[in-house]
Parts: structure tokens; C-alpha cells; sequence
């Protein structure tokens, strides 16, 4: 069972635009929510995150918006630059407090294209 | 560079066959997570590791089995191969502490199964 859903498996956008990918999650127990960058031939790298307890994260380029209420996540990436193409992954962590786990759920990706 | 090594990048052998993926983590990680990601599929979740004792358990084959020494470094061993198994299998590390999910990962080791 797929607890956290990236529908689009991919997203093409032109450079200087807003980029903007979706990601919904069923379980409520989640408390953070983070995006990971994935080039080819590369591991994942953590990109930004937002705890469950606030609904918009901001870091330069990048923002995060969470509506807890349809449990969906979204990223927004503007203005948006060739560098930025590559694979998203949307994660959810479900962490037990105290005892070092911190049990990470990922969606299956996007694809991002930014077109110069 | 994250500071997680991964050994072997990439490997390709038999049905059948047994392999053993090792990883480092971050110097003074003490968690240690692999995932496995198949063609098209996200990461799935096999099994977490905190200062050698095992500490979560996701969707792990009984052919699979992991360990976390003493120095910390961790392996993966894949039994009794299958064409299925073939995919890339990432290894992460974190602190432990902090409990933000945020997660380092190697750059994977891609087992091929023929």
C-alpha cells in the first residue's frame, strides 16, 4: 500500500517559470514531510521539509506548502532554472520519538524538465 | 558528496546467486537505513539499523537480511537471487537524534540479476 502518491510521473516547464509538483499521503501519523533531488547516477539529496505542525516552508527558491486537511504537499520551485531538472521525490517520516527511527516513506517521483 | 559509501556501484550476477552490499554512513551517523528502488517504483523502505541493533522493519524478502557492526558500517545480504531483485539499492544514514527525517544517502549500488 502506497502511502505517499506522486500522480505525475513527470512535468516539463519552461526556465523562469513556476515549477509546481504534488504529492498526497494517507497516513495522519506523519509528522515531517520532506522533498529529496535525485540526479542520474546519484543518491537522493534532501532538498527541503516542513514540519505537520506549520503550512509553508520557504527556503530561497524553493517553497513547500502541507494542507494537512487533504493531506497533500506541494512543491513550488520559481523561479525555475535548467539546473533544477531531475527527479523529485516526495517522503513522509513517521518518527518514533526516543528511539532513533525515523522511518522515511516515498512517493515514486517526478520527472522535472525545465526547458531553457 | 553526502559521506555515505556505497561498495559495490554496480554488480551483476546469477538467479540464485547470494551478494553482500556494504555501506559506510556519515562519520558519526548511527542510523543506518537501505532502501531499494526498482524500475519506475519509489524508494522502498527494507530495514533500519540504530548503533548496531535493528530498529525498523519494512518490506524485506526472508531471502534478505542486514547487520550493523560495531564501526558502524552496514551490509545487506541478498540470498537466493531472483530477476525481480534487480534494482538499485541505496543505503542512508542519520544522526539518530534528530527527528526530522532527514536522511543521507550513498549513490546506490546497482545489482543486476541474470
Amino acid at each position: 500500500d502506497q502511502q505517499v502518491k506522486q500522480n505525475s510521473p513527470s512535468l516539463s516547464v519552461q526556465e523562469g517559470r513556476i515549477s509546481i509538483l504534488n504529492c498526497d499521503y494517507t497516513n495522519s501519523m506523519f509528522d515531517y514531510f520532506l522533498w529529496y533531488k535525485k540526479y542520474p547516477a546519484e543518491g537522493p539529496t534532501f532538498l527541503i521539509s516542513i514540519s505537520s505542525i506549520k503550512d509553508k516552508n520557504e527556503d530561497g527558491r524553493f517553497t513547500v506548502f502541507l494542507n494537512k486537511s487533504a493531506k497533500h504537499l506541494s512543491l513550488h520551485i520559481v523561479p525555475s532554472q535548467p539546473g533544477d531538472s531531475a527527479v523529485y521525490f516526495c517522503a513522509a517520516s513517521a518518527a518514533w520519538r526516543g528511539t532513533g527511527a525515523n522511518n522515511l516513506f516515498f512517493g515514486t517521483g517526478t520527472r522535472l524538465t525545465v526547458i531553457p | 558528496d553526502s559521506g555515505v559509501t556505497q561498495t559495490p556501484k554496480h554488480l551483476i550476477t546469477a538467479t540464485g546467486q547470494r551478494v553482500t552490499l556494504r555501506c559506510s554512513p556519515r562519520s558519526g551517523d548511527l542510523s543506518v537505513y537501505w532502501y531499494q528502488q526498482s524500475l519506475d517504483q519509489g524508494l522502498q523502505f527494507l530495514i533500519q539499523y540504530y548503533n548496531g541493533e535493528e530498529r525498523a522493519k519494512g518490506n524485506i524478502l526472508e531471502r534478505f537480511s542486514a547487520q550493523q557492526f560495531p564501526d558502524l558500517h552496514s551490509e545487506l545480504n541478498l540470498s537466493s537471487l531472483e530477476l525481480g531483485d534487480s534494482a538499485l539499492y541505496f543505503c542512508a544514514s542519520s544522526a539518530g537524534t534528530r527527528h526530522t527525517g532527514e536522511l543521507f544517502f550513498g549513490e546506490g549500488s546497482r545489482l543486476t540479476v541474470l
